[in-house]
């Protein structure tokens, strides 16, 4: 049980477009949703916290006109990159919480930014 | 200070030993704390929680908790090559939501 799924697993987009990585709890309702970022030999770096229907907290240093979060159901969340850059290249991971304590981690998604 | 620390490793252990790993963390109202396995290039799975003061038990994993020292650690009996992975601790601190604050990871080399 507890199963995340993120898609797409891997992108490489050109500098300037924009990329929506989806997030999904398969098989539970998700009450808070949450999207990290991961550089390489780095830990995670929480992004911004979002609960359905609700607007999403960012974290302090997160642009939220860059990174768009959309939690539009119990079973989905979406993180868009706009106008991405290549410092935007990263390990995107989302979680998703059903009882407010634990956190369950989709497989993540690599995005390459040419 | 960090809020929540951990040794980086790596931790080297020969196969069938224990393997200790140990998280300090600052906020004294933290309720809830995690340990998740990250293995290169995949993300985070959750392995153990533990709530309550003293020990946890696993099959193989052990989480122990001291509020006092503000001390978590996490022993993995009869250590298999299988288990080496980053060993994250992470801590759900006093304020709202359930965001959780991670340390950087103790990574573990199991070796045959």
């Amino acid at each position: 049980g507890a199963v995340v799924s993120q898609h797409p697993s891997w992108v490489i987009c050109k500098s300037g477009t924009s990329v929506k990585i989806e997030c999904r709890s398969l098989d539970f309702q998700a009450t808070t949703m949450f999207w990290y970022r991961q550089f390489p030999k780095q830990s995670l770096m929480l992004m911004a916290t979002s609960n359905e229907g609700s607007k999403a907290t960012y974290e302090q240093g997160v642009e939220k006109d860059k990174f768009l979060i959309n939690h539009a159901s119990l079973t989905l969340s979406t993180l868009t990159v706009t106008s991405a850059h290549p410092e935007d290249s990263s390990f995107y991971i989302c979680s998703a919480s059903f009882d407010r304590l634990k956190q369950y981690f989709g497989p993540g998604t690599r995005l390459t930014v040419t | 200070q960090k809020e929540v620390e951990q040794n980086s490793g790596p931790l080297s252990v020969p196969e069938g030993a224990i393997a200790s790993l140990n998280c300090t963390y600052s906020d004294r109202g933290s309720q809830s704390f995690f340990w998740y396995r990250q293995y290169s290039g995949k993300s985070p799975e959750l392995i153990m929680f533990i709530y309550s003061n003293g020990d946890k038990e696993d099959g193989r994993f052990t989480a122990q908790l001291n509020k006092a020292s503000q001390y978590v650690s996490l022993l993995i009996r009869d250590s298999q090559p299988s288990d080496s992975a980053t060993y994250l601790c992470a801590v759900r601190g006093s304020g709202g939501y359930n965001k959780l604050i991670f340390g950087a990871g103790t990574r573990l080399a199991v070796h045959p």
